[in-house]
């Protein structure tokens, strides 16, 4: 089966682009999250969708959105881009929300400049 | 809220020696606890987890991981590390409620020596 998929792995932006990140749950799973990794914060929960629904969101300015395709692929969103939205950005999908094992894609490194 | 705490950035050892690396965390309520590897330019590898039952949780890798609720801890040990174990590793706590965010501690880097 294949595991978590992110595209793109890698992407440099300027201040002020938005930019569009998308990734792929393990088949059959319906709950993706999304986690930033920055070497300051560490990991930090984004937020977590479940049947095209936002369950949960952590502790980001409005300028960090998502959605939830019917075939449970997400995309986030990041808007008005800054340096401190550079950030290696993971995925993690589990079967169902509320799922206590989730399983990690292999991120996408972005790069604000 | 809870927290999790990883005392120790950087673990630096020999090849073929034991190692353990600490992990605390603190929650007002019941938590799932897990250790999560990641390996240079990629994502997270899930290593093992404690969900219930007994306390000495064997994972991938020939990793183990002991639960103790009375000192809110779960540590990671290996019995004999090899080169191919030097990586970043995580521990992460969700709490049993409706959200089952994880959150995660700061990381510490394991490096094996020849």
């Amino acid at each position: 089966k294949a595991g978590v998929t992110q595209t793109p792995r890698y992407l440099i932006k300027t201040r002020g682009q938005q930019v569009t990140l998308s990734c792929s749950p393990i088949s059959g799973h319906r709950s993706v999250s999304w986690y930033q990794q920055t070497p300051g914060q560490g990991l930090q929960f984004l937020f977590e969708y479940f049947s095209e629904t936002q369950r949960n969101k952590g502790n980001f300015p409005g300028r960090f959105s998502g959605r939830q395709f019917s075939n449970s692929r997400s995309e986030m969103n990041v808007s008005t881009l800054e340096l401190g939205d550079s950030a290696l950005y993971l995925c993690a999908s589990s079967l169902v929300a509320g799922s206590e094992t989730q399983y990690f894609g292999p991120g996408t490194r972005l790069l604000v400049l | 809220a809870q927290s999790v705490t990883q005392l120790d950035s950087q673990v630096p050892v020999f090849e073929e020696a034991p190692v353990e690396l600490r992990c605390n965390y603190s929650s007002s309520v019941s938590v799932y606890l897990f250790w999560y590897v990641q390996y240079p330019n990629q994502g997270l590898q899930l290593l093992l987890k404690y969900l219930s039952g007994s306390t000495l949780v064997k994972g991938i890798n020939g990793f183990e991981a002991e639960f103790n609720k009375s000192q809110t801890s779960f540590h990671l040990r290996k019995p004999s590390v090899h080169i191919s174990d030097t990586a970043e590793y995580f521990c992460a706590v969700s709490e049993m409620d409706s959200s089952y965010k994880l959150i995660f501690g700061s990381g510490t880097r394991l490096l094996v020596r020849p």
